[in-house]
């Protein structure tokens, strides 16, 4: 399956630890897109990235929270010391960036904070 | 103004009913319109998508009709059945831009 990879699928942190949730887009994909999703809520977007590029991280709060998609290797979301409030069920995304538009998700980390 | 607005938040259908789900947007600027569906678990899927030039599109028993003065779009599901119940999102974004903004989702329950 080529699909668009997260691990862990779910990932348990005391308040304070911090989270590191991983994404590998599809292959041929150079665009990720990271979403947040609350209980019985919408998709909020946080940060659109490109090979060793950050494009828009206008829904990334200001603090504790980073992303990077290197060169090599998969995209990384970081999470430093959590709060309750960050448990969430996190989304990858990614695609080609252009036309068809649209993303491939994939099947998210919910993390939940203890 | 970059919002999606969806209704209604949740939505009970019998087995072959019409499911509706209604989107609004203020921002004149998207030129394209998807449609995810999401089952629990499992991250949206991309359904069908429209851009404002066409009125209307039709995929099997999905279809998409799109109200450019209005700035409304909609998706109606034919002869729904019980494996269409699924969290549904709308969804809109502009051309040259990757970023989608999407609806708060319609939990959708098709029942026998």
């Amino acid at each position: 399956n080529a699909g668009v990879m997260q691990n862990p699928r779910h990932l348990v942190r005391r308040r304070g630890q911090e989270a590191r949730l991983r994404c590998s887009p599809m292959k041929g994909h150079s665009h990720v897109y990271w979403y947040r999703q609350l209980p019985e809520e919408g998709l909020k977007f946080m940060v659109y990235l490109q090979k060793e590029n950050i494009i828009d991280e206008s829904g990334m709060p200001k603090e504790r929270f980073s992303a990077e998609f290197p060169k090599e290797g998969p995209s990384i979301l970081r999470i430093q010391q959590v709060v309750r409030g960050d448990s969430a069920a996190y989304f990858c995304a990614s695609n080609t960036g252009r036309e068809p538009y649209g993303y491939t998700f994939g099947s998210g980390t919910r993390l939940t904070v203890v | 103004q970059q919002q999606v607005k969806q209704s209604p938040q949740s939505l009970i259908v019998q087995k072959g009913g019409i499911s509706i789900i209604n989107c609004a947007y203020e921002n004149t600027a998207f030129d394209y319109f998807p449609w995810y569906q999401q089952f629990p678990g499992k991250g949206p899927a991309l359904l069908i998508a429209i851009r404002p030039d066409v009125s209307e599109k039709k995929e099997g028993r999905f279809t998409i009709s799109f109200n450019k003065s209005a700035k409304q779009f909609s998706l109606h599901i034919m002869d729904s059945q019980p494996g269409d119940s699924a969290t549904y999102f709308c969804a809109a974004l502009f051309g040259g831009y990757q970023k989608v903004t999407f609806g708060t989702g319609t939990k959708l329950q098709v029942i026998p």
